[in-house]
């Protein structure tokens, strides 16, 4: 298994509600990733999970909650969303955090509207 | 500052023509890592290549090429007789050492399009 799941592919949410976002990987990988990525821009990193702890939060808002319940899966966590949080959702894994060795493996994203 | 730049906002040519993505980096360490992915209407970020800052040999992979060219900086990307499969978002990346640990400086991407 080579690949990134993500679920679900689509997702329109209010602003008052509360949804997860799902990523799952067997192929061993110990990084996880979240990133946030806006129509014709570049992804934007979000979180890094090392070996299920949290490594890196790029100043992220906390309506975002990310979760690493194991090697296997990453959740994120959405709370009282606004409109501009809108974008496309990637999930990546590598084997660890050290992109010298190996490059990413991404999903093919949530694409969450919110209203 | 790390950075990396690509030019082309949009390219869009005939099927079968040659077409050629830049990509021009700056970064002060020594030992660096560049990128590209390709991203289809999809969605998902496909990897293509991944080449290091002490191996400047070009690379061919069927109808993908790559000339990385240390004195200008730049990384740029062939595709030789294009497809229409081949149209998407082209992202050159370049991994930063941070806190010894390695993120990825992204350029703006560049759409391809591959018209019948």
């Amino acid at each position: 298994d080579t690949e990134v799941t993500q679920t679900p592919k689509h997702l329109v949410m209010g602003m008052t509600n509360k949804k997860s976002l799902k990523c799952e990987q067997h192929m061993g990988h110990r990084a996880m990733y979240w990133y946030k990525q806006k129509a014709k821009k570049p992804p934007e990193l979000m979180f890094v999970y090392s070996y299920e702890k949290l490594s890196i939060n790029e100043s992220v808002p906390s309506r975002f909650s990310p979760e690493c319940p194991n090697s296997s899966l990453l959740n994120l966590h959405l709370h009282a969303l606004q409109p501009e949080d809108s974008a496309l959702y990637l999930c990546a894994s590598s084997q660890t955090m050290d992109l010298q060795l190996v490059g990413y493996t991404f999903g093919s994203g949530t694409r969450l509207t919110v209203v | 500052a790390q950075k990396v730049t690509q030019a082309q906002t949009e390219i869009s040519v005939v099927e079968k023509e040659d077409v050629t993505l830049d990509c021009v980096y700056e970064t002060r360490d020594t030992t660096y890592y560049l990128f590209w992915y390709k991203q289809p209407p999809s969605g998902e970020l496909v990897f293509l290549i991944r080449r290091n800052s002490f191996d400047e040999q070009n690379e061919i992979s069927g109808r993908y090429s790559w000339n990385f060219q240390k004195s200008t900086s730049s990384f740029n990307f062939t595709i030789t007789a294009s497809q229409v499969v081949d149209s998407a978002v082209y992202f050159c990346a370049l991994s930063e050492a941070r806190d010894s640990n390695y993120q990825l400086i992204w350029g703006a991407g560049t759409k391809l399009i591959i018209k019948p």
